[in-house]
């Protein structure tokens, strides 16, 4: 198995530009999850997906973060405008969804966003 | 409130110098506890799941426990390539709660 792709790997950017983060869950997972890391905040949820449907974005910052999942087999993850506390490392991890080990998280390399 | 938290914060041993990570929790109804290994520049990599107190799962130099407050990951006679940031989180409905890590350097 692949694992969990993620592109772009490292993203610069200036404010205000938009930024698009993209992810491929594991072929056969259901669940979907964006986090945010930062040395300060550490691992943060910011939006979780089941079936492709979005069930809680209540971690997305404002309203300049966007997510989509329009098929099971890709996420993305929007910032617009981008500013420069945006600058973190944007995880995708994707789940079987159901009960005993198969509700483990599986991450992917992550995206490390810096915001000029 | 859910919450986990994790100790030391950063840890230097010797390599061969056995020791343990904490991970101390308060959740309503667990249902599961996840130890993660994170390497510089990486995703967090999956490591072990418990369910139960009493509960104890082993992988190489690893040994993972549970109790009903908190658990504990056990390095026995650690190499310098176990150098990483272990992560603990707990599950609670459908998300993971995650404790800020311990950072673990093993001195050649």
């Amino acid at each position: 198995d692949a694992g969990v792709i993620q592109s772009p790997r490292h993203e610069v950017t200036e404010m205000g530009q938009e930024v698009t983060l993209r992810c491929k869950p594991i072929s056969g997972h259901n669940s979907l999850f964006w986090y945010r890391q930062t040395m300060m905040r550490g691992l943060e949820l910011l939006i979780y997906f089941n079936n492709n449907v979005p069930i809680d974005d209540s971690g997305m910052p404002e309203d300049r973060f966007s997510a989509k999942m329009p098929n099971a087999s890709f996420s993305t993850l929007k910032i617009q405008p981008s500013e420069p506390r945006d600058s973190a490392v944007y995880f995708c991890a994707s789940r079987r969804t159901s009960g005993g080990e198969t509700d483990t998280q599986y991450f992917g390399p992550g995206t490390r966003l810096t915001v000029l | 409130e859910d919450q986990v938290t994790q100790s030391p914060e950063a840890l230097r041993l010797q390599e061969g110098e056995s020791s343990s990570l904490n991970c101390s929790y308060t959740v309503s109804g667990l249902r599961g506890l996840f130890w993660y290994r994170q390497d510089p520049g990486k995703g967090p990599e999956f490591l072990f799941t418990l369910y139960s107190a009493g509960e104890e799962k082993e992988k190489e130099r690893l040994k993972a426990t549970l109790t009903k407050k908190e658990s504990f990951l056990h390095i026995t006679a650690p190499k310098p390539e176990d150098s990483a940031t272990y992560l603990c989180a707990v599950q609670a409905g459908y998300q993971l709660i995650w404790g800020a890590g311990t950072k673990l350097i093993i001195k050649p």
